[in-house]
């Protein structure tokens, strides 16, 4: 089965940082992805943790805990075009991405 | 090759019409995954192909919904005496074995 959770909604200043936290249950968890979605568009790639650790890409990083069930999306130097949702998505035994409600992130100047 | 296309973009049906979508995914992805998203709601999965197999099916998918890929290529999704619930846009996703999966544009499904 599959347990995600993540906060609906975050606010965030132009040029600052921000922590999108995601704690999961997932039977036969093999990874998780992040996937940013704007409005009415499709959701795009952002990163996929398999292991432990963080794994930084340009100004998005993510970390990920497979003991604690948790992983987290860091994102800096904020602009205003980083307003969208983000999806937490797990994968389970069958590898097939299960995602979460996604957090609504709105960066005002 | 330019991505995950869906066709068509947009439909508008009756209730009780049929109607169906189609997916053509990144040429030489063996995985093609749907799934269903309404506002507000992560994108929900409805059903998984490996190739031509489909291989998994969500629980939560009623028996007028069924989804092929012949060739394992393209894939349909047919949802049969659509009823006002239905109304949602419909992601189609492929990937290169369990690598990332690519997102088509969906197809947004208003049924009045």
């Amino acid at each position: 089965g599959q347990n995600i959770d993540q906060p609906t909604e975050m606010t965030a200043t132009e040029g600052a940082i921000v922590q999108i936290n995601c704690t999961y249950q997932t039977s036969g968890f093999n990874g998780l992805f992040w996937y940013q979605q704007h409005a009415g568009e499709a959701p795009t790639f952002l990163s996929y943790n398999v292991l432990d650790g963080l794994e930084e890409k340009g100004r998005f990083s993510s970390f990920l805990s497979r003991s604690k069930g948790y992983s987290y999306l860091l994102l800096k130097e904020l602009q205003m075009k980083d307003s969208a949702s983000y999806l937490c998505a797990p994968s389970g035994g069958s590898y097939i991405p299960t995602f979460g409600r996604g957090t609504s992130l709105i960066v005002h100047p | 090759d330019t991505g995950v296309s869906q066709n068509p973009r947009h439909k508008i049906t009756k209730r009780g019409q049929n109607v169906t979508f189609r997916c053509d995914p990144i040429s030489e992805h063996n995985r093609l995954y749907w799934y269903r998203q309404t506002l507000g709601q992560g994108p929900e999965f409805l059903t998984y192909f490996q190739n031509e197999a489909q291989l998994e099916k969500s629980r939560l998918l009623s028996d007028r919904f069924s989804a092929e890929r012949p060739k394992g290529s393209f894939s349909t999704l047919e949802i049969q005496r659509t009823e006002q619930g239905d109304s949602a846009m419909y992601l189609c996703a492929s990937s290169l074995d369990v690598t990332i999966a690519f997102f088509g544009q969906g197809t947004r499904l208003t049924v009045v």
